[in-house]
């Protein structure tokens, strides 16, 4: 079975800050997703990565695959109290299953 | 609007009795699933539909039932609960593989078996 194991579990920073989140494998993937789950609602889809060593920009987020398509990173600059939520990393396993990662929930004080 | 709906968005049940919990998405889309969300663990698949008719197991399947009769709904049976089962349940949609396209969750159900 893949599993998705996702660091660090919680994160507490300060407005202005950085921070990474890292998703990792022991398996291959030929793609993985984040989303951005806020409390009482589903995950929402941030971005979807394919190719190995991809790096994708979203605004303040840039996501990378790592280059044997492993691994996965999550990196916020400048970090706003409207990023705080539970991020998490989603692959496909097999043709039809679909596997989320443990979560990181990040919390961003004003 | 396009969305995923499931219903009831929280539940108290007591142990043994069976429950549907229902899923509908108006987007057309093929690819439809069944998550549970518990502290620590993520959300885990429990069940899959490919199309209609088509139904595989996800990795915690045990306990549950699905069907898929028509494209647009997708309903999870829990024919004799168990506290175990007390958890925070999300229907997915997507119109392709997952991973290849976007899923589309639904707000979630709350379900406390008791």
């Amino acid at each position: 079975t893949q599993l998705l194991e996702q660091s660090p579990q919680f994160l507490s920073i300060q407005e202005g800050e950085n921070l990474t989140v890292y998703c990792n494998s022991s398996s291959v993937f030929s793609s993985l997703q984040w989303y951005r789950q806020e409390p009482g609602e589903g995950p929402v889809l941030l971005v979807t990565v394919v190719t190995g060593g991809e790096v994708k920009k979203l605004k303040r987020l840039t996501f990378q695959f790592g280059d044997a398509r492993k691994d996965s990173s999550l990196h916020i600059t400048a970090a706003q109290p409207g990023d705080t939520g539970l991020y998490l990393c989603a692959g496909r396993s097999g043709t039809y299953k679909y596997i989320f990662g443990t979560g990181t929930r990040l919390k961003v004080l004003a | 609007e396009a969305q995923v709906t499931q219903n009831p968005r929280y539940l108290i049940t007591v142990t043994g009795k069976k429950l549907t919990v229902t899923c509908s998405q108006n987007m057309n889309h093929e690819y439809m699933s069944w998550y549970r969300q518990d502290p620590g663990l993520g959300l885990r698949q429990i069940y899959y539909s490919m199309n209609v008719e088509v139904t595989d197991k996800g990795d915690v399947p045990e306990g549950y039932k699905v069907s898929r009769k028509e494209k647009r709904n997708f309903p999870l049976i829990l024919e004799s609960p168990s506290p175990n089962q007390t958890s925070l349940y999300f229907c997915a949609s997507s119109l392709g593989s997952p991973g290849a396209t976007e899923a589309f969750f639904g707000q979630g159900t709350r379900l406390t078996v008791v």
